[in-house]
């Protein structure tokens, strides 16, 4: 079985500044796939970013990025240049890979991102 | 637009109650999930689907039941056997192989009078 660890439950930054957000992971696959998910005052879940475990280059999406140690097992997201609209929970997630079928994801318990102005 | 519904927003149980959480998926995704979300505890497994008239038990699927009749549809009863029912449940869908990810509905929450 598959645990995640976000050992960060509050964190707080000011608009602009930089700000990671830790994620650790147990498991022993060799293949699977990475996730930080964001979950606004709205409570939708949104999709902010993901990682390949085969891949060695760490993924980007505007100014979201992230830090794969895969030998570590840790998964941090750094978010640069943040915004109110940041302002949220943050989900690490982990889904190993299948080769048919579908596969699940475990998520861990969360860490609740403040951005002040 | 395509996406995830569920409905209601907001449901009220009374002890001893079953009562049902809709999920509808417009997206032509094949495999279905269903989270249940408690303060501090992130999202665990209910139960999910993979396609019609199959579904496999999450983390967590004492007090609760399922059904996959149609592609586009994976309802959630909380049974009078959930004895801590009040939380927040989101449904999700995916398409294809297990490298996509999952999207998400907008959520119910359930409460206890």
């Amino acid at each position: 079985a598959q645990t995640v660890t976000q050992s960060q439950p509050e964190m707080s930054v000011q608009e602009a500044e930089t700000v990671t957000l830790s994620c650790t992971y147990d498991t022993s696959e060799n293949n699977y796939y990475l996730f930080w998910y964001k979950q606004p005052p709205s409570r939708q879940m949104i999709l902010v970013i993901r990682q390949e475990a085969y891949k060695q280059q760490n993924a980007t999406e505007n100014r979201f990025s992230v830090n794969f140690q895969k030998a570590a097992k840790s998964f941090s997201l750094k978010i640069s240049d943040s915004q109110l609209g940041d302002t949220a929970m943050y989900f690490c997630a982990f889904m190993k890979h299948v080769y048919l079928g579908y596969s699940t994801l475990t998520f861990g318990k969360g860490t609740m991102l403040l951005v002040s102005p | 637009d395509g996406g995830i519904t569920q409905s209601p927003k907001y449901l009220f149980r009374k002890e001893g109650q079953n009562v049902t959480l809709s999920c509808e998926q417009n997206l032509n995704h094949d495999a279905m999930y269903w989270y249940r979300q408690d303060p501090g505890q992130g999202l665990r497994l209910i139960y999910y689907s993979q396609i019609v008239n199959d579904f496999q038990k999450g983390d967590i699927a004492e007090g609760y039941s399922v059904s996959r009749e149609k592609k586009e549809s994976f309802p959630l009863t909380v049974t009078s056997a959930q004895k801590n029912p009040t939380a927040f449940y989101l449904c999700a869908s995916t398409r294809e192989v297990s490298n996509q990810p999952q999207h998400f509905g907008d959520g119910t929450r359930l409460s206890i009078l």
